[in-house]
């Protein structure tokens, strides 16, 4: 069984440009979220979609936005990129959003390595 | 503001000996927490994790303790063994808040033989 695959796995930018990063989630995932890991902040939660809709989004600024197609694979954008968006952009997938207490394990891809110069 | 704190950075410990990974929390609406391993180059990979109805759970040689009280919870390993030396992240949530998860900066464990 295939993994969560990301694409770019890195790539490097400069200031003020844009980035799209892709994920493909396991196949029958329908729960897609998106992850910054940074060595100051440690792993911070980006957004959730699920069946193409945003359910939850974490405390970042309107800069980063993502979608989730048809298929669940699900794309990230960061407009107008600075500095401190270098980091590593993790995406996981999930069979479902509530799995009644029962572990609800997130299984995340290799990440894309993003560098802003 | 950090709602999920793993205060060592780092720990050594010998083959065979117990492993203590330790994660304090802030947030007491938190219900649901988990552990998740990290070798470098590849993304995490689940491990075990704990509903708030539970002061444990035991998985193998994986045992997580949650004391709610105490907003504290911990990653028992026994046996340690060198392929456990990875980067170990706890996380907590709501359980209504889907997979909006709040990670620890990560302990690095390694176990020396």
């Amino acid at each position: 069984k295939a993994g969560v695959t990301q694409t770019p796995r890195y790539l490097i930018k400069t200031r003020g440009q844009q980035v799209t990063l892709s994920c493909s989630p396991i196949s029958g995932h329908r729960s897609v979220s998106w992850y910054q890991q940074t060595p100051g902040q440690g792993l911070q939660f980006l957004f959730e979609y699920f069946s193409e809709t945003q359910r939850n989004k974490g405390n970042f600024p309107g800069r980063f936005s993502g979608r989730q197609f048809s298929n669940s694979r699900s794309e990230m954008n960061v407009s107008t990129l600075e500095l401190g968006d270098s980091a590593l952009y993790l995406c996981a997938s999930s069979l479902s959003f509530l799995a009644g207490g029962v572990a609800r394990e997130l299984f995340f891809g290799e990440g894309s390595r993003l560098t802003v110069l | 503001d950090q709602q999920v704190k793993q205060n060592s950075p780092s720990l050594s410990v010998q083959e065979g000996r117990i492993s203590i990974l330790n994660c304090d929390y802030t947030n007491s609406m938190f219900d649901y927490f988990l552990w998740y391993k990290k070798y470098p180059a590849e993304g995490p990979t689940f491990l075990i994790s704990i509903s708030s109805i539970k002061d444990k759970n035991e998985d193998g040689r994986f045992t997580v303790f949650l004391n709610k009280s105490a907003k504290h919870l911990s990653l028992h390993i026994v046996p340690s063994q060198p392929g456990d030396s990875a980067v170990y992240f706890c996380a907590a949530t709501l359980s209504n808040s889907g997979y909006a998860l709040n990670f620890g900066k990560g302990t690095s464990l390694l176990v020396t033989p």
